[in-house]
């Protein structure tokens, strides 16, 4: 089955500093993996996207992310926060052996920035 | 560009009540999802359709909730009769294809006394 886990809640960084969000995922065959952030009220927004190709994906915003199939892991990544950047970030999955569009999601990591 | 336009923002209605959600996906999107917001399960995907056609509901409640696509630019949810555990913030999505990234509506807010 397939399954994603973001391990912190809450992940707090000062501004300017870099920033690591975290996921892992368990799929069968190769990963489809996203990013998408939450501004409060508002619905979710997508950052990026690994199918195949660069383990170093570049996104929305200054964000990026890194896979790393042996650790399955798909963190997401800032070289310097801003205040702007506080909200939800939500790491999703689909299983490339499947047919399904349904994307299944982690529970959502708080990015707090302080000034 | 218009993007995925829900209605109503919020609702309020007393248990027993029929409750309907609307969505208006983005022009040329095939795929159109639904999905229920709370603390306590996160972001939980309720039904999804392709080309109009539901291809997965597994993840809806009980019978009590149904969505339907009548066509391409138009989709409802509808909770009959909602129950207080029904409350949550219903978000709407649409995608171009399969693996595109996903369209998210602002939510509708709903709470059932």
């Amino acid at each position: 089955a397939q399954s994603v886990a973001q391990p912190e809640d809450q992940v707090n960084v000062a501004e300017g500093n870099p920033l690591t969000v975290k996921c892992t995922y368990s799929v069968s065959g190769n990963p489809y993996l996203f990013w998408y952030v939450q501004y409060p009220n508002r619905g979710l927004q997508f950052l990026l996207k690994y199918i195949t190709g660069d383990n170093l994906v570049k996104g929305s915003y200054g964000f990026e992310a890194e896979f790393n199939k042996s650790q399955t892991s798909f963190h997401l990544k800032k070289p310097s926060a801003l205040v702007s950047d506080s909200a939800l970030y939500f790491c999703a999955v689909r299983g490339g052996s499947s047919n399904t569009g349904k994307l299944i999601f982690g529970q959502g990591t708080t990015l707090q920035v302080k000034p | 560009d218009a993007g995925v336009i829900q209605s109503p923002r919020h609702e309020v209605t007393e248990m027993g009540q029929e409750v309907t959600l609307r969505c208006k996906p983005i022009s040329g999107h095939d795929y159109l999802f639904w999905y229920r917001q709370t603390m306590m399960r996160g972001l939980e995907l309720l039904i999804y359709f392709n080309n109009n056609v539901p291809i997965d509901d597994s993840g809806m409640p009980e019978d009590r909730f149904s969505a339907k696509m009548p066509n391409a630019s138009f989709s409802t949810l509808k909770i009959q009769p909602s129950e207080p555990r029904d409350s949550a913030v219903y978000f709407c999505a649409s995608s171009l294809m399969r693996d595109q990234p996903q369209h998210f509506g602002d939510g509708t807010r709903l709470s059932i006394l």
